[in-house]
């Protein structure tokens, strides 16, 4: 079945200290991963996606498919970065995606 | 110019009211979606739509209702409102298969 689980419902760090939101997934075929912030009462955004390989707003995440994980990273956090995190999984050609069940980041001055 | 827009934002309503919520892309998108996010923040979709046509239907209780008159709306009628209902869904529009693009939310309390 597919999955996508976050272990930390939250993470707390203060500002300038790395982070990394871990994500894991199940899932039999090629997935497509990516990860959606949502700030304070907004909409969610969709932060990166694995296949572009890029790096947003200092975040990076890397595609481990022996380990089935997607973390998300960051090397050092600001207080902006305060926001509920969710790691989803799409196959390609799918309309469906599948959240994990996200993780808020606290970024204390 | 916003991309997906849904009203209202904000629904206060009794239980057993019959309420609904609208959605409306302008990026041309041929899939629409309505997410729901609960208390404990958990997102699951309820339903998909592509070209008007239901195509993805979760596990959702009969009371809810999506209608899509045309590819560009998403509607969401929800039937005998109950407290469970309260939350925030999510409508979201994408081009088959590709980045899903979501609503700014709409909050509805059931009191």
């Amino acid at each position: 079945a597919q999955r996508v689980t976050q272990p930390e419902k939250l993470l707390s760090v203060f500002k300038g200290a790395p982070v990394e939101l871990k994500c894991n997934y199940s899932y039999s075929g090629s997935p497509e991963l990516f990860w959606y912030v949502q700030y304070s009462r907004q909409r969610l955004q969709l932060l990166l996606r694995h296949i572009s390989r890029e790096s947003i707003k200092g975040f990076t995440a890397d595609l481990n498919k022996g380990e089935t994980s997607f973390h998300l990273k960051k090397p050092f956090a600001q207080e902006e970065d305060s926001a509920m995190y969710y790691c989803a999984l799409s196959s390609y050609n799918t309309d469906k995606l599948i959240f994990g069940t996200g993780t808020r980041l606290q970024v204390f001055p | 110019d916003t991309a997906v827009s849904q009203t209202p934002k904000y629904l206060v309503t009794q239980m057993g009211n019959d309420k609904s919520i609208k959605c409306e892309q302008n990026l041309g998108h041929d899939t629409m979606y309505w997410y729901k996010q609960d208390s404990k923040k958990f997102l699951k979709i309820m339903f998909s739509y592509n070209n008007k046509e239901l195509i993805i239907n979760e596990t959702v209780p009969n009371r809810f209702s999506p209608k899509s008159p045309d590819k560009a709306h998403l509607n969401l009628h929800i039937n005998s409102l109950e407290l469970g209902d309260s939350a925030v869904y999510f409508c979201a529009s994408s081009p088959r298969g590709d980045t899903i693009y979501f609503g700014e939310g709409s909050w509805l309390t059931v009191v």
